[in-house]
């Protein structure tokens, strides 16, 4: 069982939808739990850091933690064309941080 | 505010040749550096960490070494490239106190024909 597992997708949804991307992981130890956006042919930037259960919110995005259920999630409502990318889970624990394998998102006008 | 800088963007090279990729951080000292691949489907895989001058812990064994002659800039190399060294290369940083924040630069992608 991989340590973080993330549905590839490709995932479309049309302009304006909620969008929800998920990632499991195993590690009870894990601590730290970030989502990163990647741009195609570009280096990922760090979206959303959060470190304890329940709900993080920034401006459209909504970053939520499950520990109980070992469940991460990502929430982005009223999506816009310019949020088409990739989103990778992270994840980090006993000095270490794992990446999910990324959800491709398009969001189409 | 803190930069950096990863080139280049795109590299095509034949088997066997030398690499050598550069990255520099800017507007910090002493930070963590990193080198990643990444593959498609496969996520960010962690090839090399340095957390000062000198200093480089490898993760995987590989064909490709790692350098940091000065505090912020690190360097990706091999000797004789393989086929297998294509991929999207990513340089990143990180404060000195902890890995769960990582900053990376835009990436190259490595073509190895």
């Amino acid at each position: 069982q991989k340590e973080v597992e993330q549905d590839p997708g490709p995932l479309s949804v049309p302009e304006g939808a909620i969008v929800s991307l998920n990632c499991t992981y195993s590690n009870s130890a894990f601590q730290y739990f970030m989502w990163y956006r990647q741009y195609s042919r570009k280096g990922p930037e760090l979206l959303m850091y959060t470190y304890s259960s329940g709900n993080k919110e920034d401006g459209r995005f909504t970053a939520q933690v499950d520990k109980s259920s070992k469940y991460i999630s990502l929430f982005i409502r009223d999506s816009q064309p310019s949020d088409s990318a990739t989103y990778l889970c992270a994840i980090f624990g006993n000095e270490k941080l794992t990446f999910g394998t990324g959800t491709r998102l398009t969001i189409i006008p | 505010s803190q930069t950096i800088h990863q080139w280049p963007a795109t590299l095509v090279q034949p088997v066997g040749s030398p690499l050598s990729l550069e990255c520099t951080v800017e507007g910090t000292s002493n930070p963590n550096l990193y080198w990643y691949r990444q593959a498609a489907g496969r996520g960010l895989q962690l090839l090399f960490y340095s957390v000062g001058i000198g200093q480089i812990s490898s993760e995987v064994p590989q064909n490709l070494s790692a350098s940091r002659p000065q505090d912020r800039q690190f360097i990706l190399s091999s000797k004789k490239l393989l086929l297998s060294d294509s991929g999207f290369y990513l340089c990143a940083w990180s404060w000195g106190q902890g890995l769960e924040k990582l900053f990376f630069g835009s990436g190259t992608q490595l073509s190895v024909l």
